[in-house]
Order: C-alpha cells, then sequence, then structure tokens
C-alpha cells in the first residue's frame, strides 16, 4: 500500500532534549516536506527537499534541522525542543503536484 | 511576504445548503491546491488548478481559479454530513514551497 508513515505518533519531551521524527515514504517520490499545524494558523512548512541531498528551508525553519540521505526517508531534528514546538507535526512527499500527508506526529514539549 | 489569505475560518451550514471558501493572494500565483482534512486526520489533497480561469468539478465541488491567477475558490453544492472538515487552499508562486492557507472548518447541521 502506498504511504506516507511517521513515528512516534505521540511524543512528550522535556525542553531542550533532542528528538528525532522518523518520516519515510515508499512511493519513491523525489519531493518530501515538513509541516507543522497550529490552530489558527494553518499549516506551516518547515522544511522540503528536492530530492536526496537537496534540502530547503520553508517557512519557519528556525529551531529545526533535516537530512535526505536516502529517498525514502525525510526525518524531522529538534537539537534543542522548546515549548513553542508544540505542534502536530506532518511530513509529505510527492511526484507530481499531489501530496501524500503521513498521519501526522503530536509533540508536547513541557 | 508571500501569503494566502483564506475566508471564512468556519462554517456552519445545514445538510442540504451550498458552501464557499475563499482563498486570495497579493501576488500572482503559479498554481493553488486544495485539500480537505477530516476531524483527527490528515490533509488530503483534492485537486490542482493551473490554468488562468479554470474551473474543474469534481462531483459536488466546484472549484476556480480566478483570472488573474490571485484567488481561488471551493463550493459545494448540497453538503452532505461527510463534507464536515476543514478545507485548506494551498498556493505555489513559482518556487517549490507551497503557502497554505489558515484554512476553512466546515460543520454541518443534520
Amino acid at each position: 500500500e502506498a504511504q506516507v508513515t511517521q513515528n512516534p505518533r505521540y511524543l512528550i519531551t522535556v525542553t531542550g532534549k533532542k528528538l528525532t521524527v522518523t518520516c519515510s515514504q515508499n512511493m519513491n517520490h523525489e519531493y518530501m516536506s515538513w509541516y507543522r499545524q497550529d490552530p489558527g494558523l494553518g499549516l506551516r512548512q518547515i522544511y522540503y527537499s528536492m530530492n536526496v541531498e537537496v534540502t530547503d528551508k520553508g517557512d519557519v525553519p528556525e529551531g529545526y534541522k533535516v537530512s535526505r540521505k536516502e529517498k525514502r526517508n525525510f526525518p524531522l531534528i529538534l537539537e534543542s525542543p522548546s515549548p513553542n514546538q508544540t505542534s502536530l507535526y506532518f511530513c509529505a512527499s510527492s511526484l507530481r503536484e499531489t501530496q501524500y500527508f503521513g498521519p501526522g506526529t503530536r509533540l508536547l514539549v513541557l | 511576504g508571500q501569503q494566502v489569505m483564506q475566508i471564512p475560518q468556519y462554517q456552519h451550514v445545514q445538510e442540504g445548503e451550498d458552501f464557499t471558501t475563499y482563498c486570495n493572494s497579493s501576488t500572482t500565483l503559479s498554481n493553488i491546491q486544495w485539500y480537505k482534512q477530516r476531524p483527527g486526520g490528515h490533509p488530503v489533497f483534492l485537486i490542482q488548478l493551473v490554468k488562468s480561469g479554470e474551473v474543474k468539478k469534481q462531483k459536488r465541488l466546484t472549484f476556480q481559479f480566478g483570472e488573474a491567477k490571485k484567488n481561488s475558490s471551493l463550493h459545494i453544492t448540497a453538503t452532505q454530513t461527510t463534507d464536515v472538515g476543514t478545507y485548506f487552499c494551498a498556493g505555489n508562486f513559482g518556487n517549490e514551497k507551497l503557502t497554505f492557507g489558515t484554512g476553512t472548518r466546515l460543520t454541518i447541521i443534520p
């Protein structure tokens, strides 16, 4: 089944404790992206990647890192999480115009 | 910065009534996409509009792209309970980033 998977789905952590949210797609898509969703703000793009080893900043990249060493994986790294990074995170991949979103990761930073 | 404004933020309609959500950009868009997110779910791609003045239909849903490629609308005829969710537009300004509107949450009164 064609899908985008994210792990973990839920995470509670404390300020400053490094964490990684994994994202994987099995559709051989070149384009992958990370978004955060906050009430009243819609979806805001954090980072995107056009292909392996090619990444670029979205609208809200501060406090996040990404890597794209393989086509299928696009992890999101929070080196030192802060409470303002509490949010719902979505990974997405696309071949052309259709973006396929993962199920989301709900993060709470205390 | 490049923004996509979306109105209304909320819409409550009686089942069977029509519904419309609007998106507006201050600068010309390359294309615009529409997504639907069910409560507790992830965004699901509905359609992409590329051409000036383009109109596309999917059953009871009608999507329009303005002549100046700065605005777009989604109209649902005779809403049903399955239409409940948040509808997002997402604009592309000619780069590889997608800028989402803040969404319109549709609730249906049976």
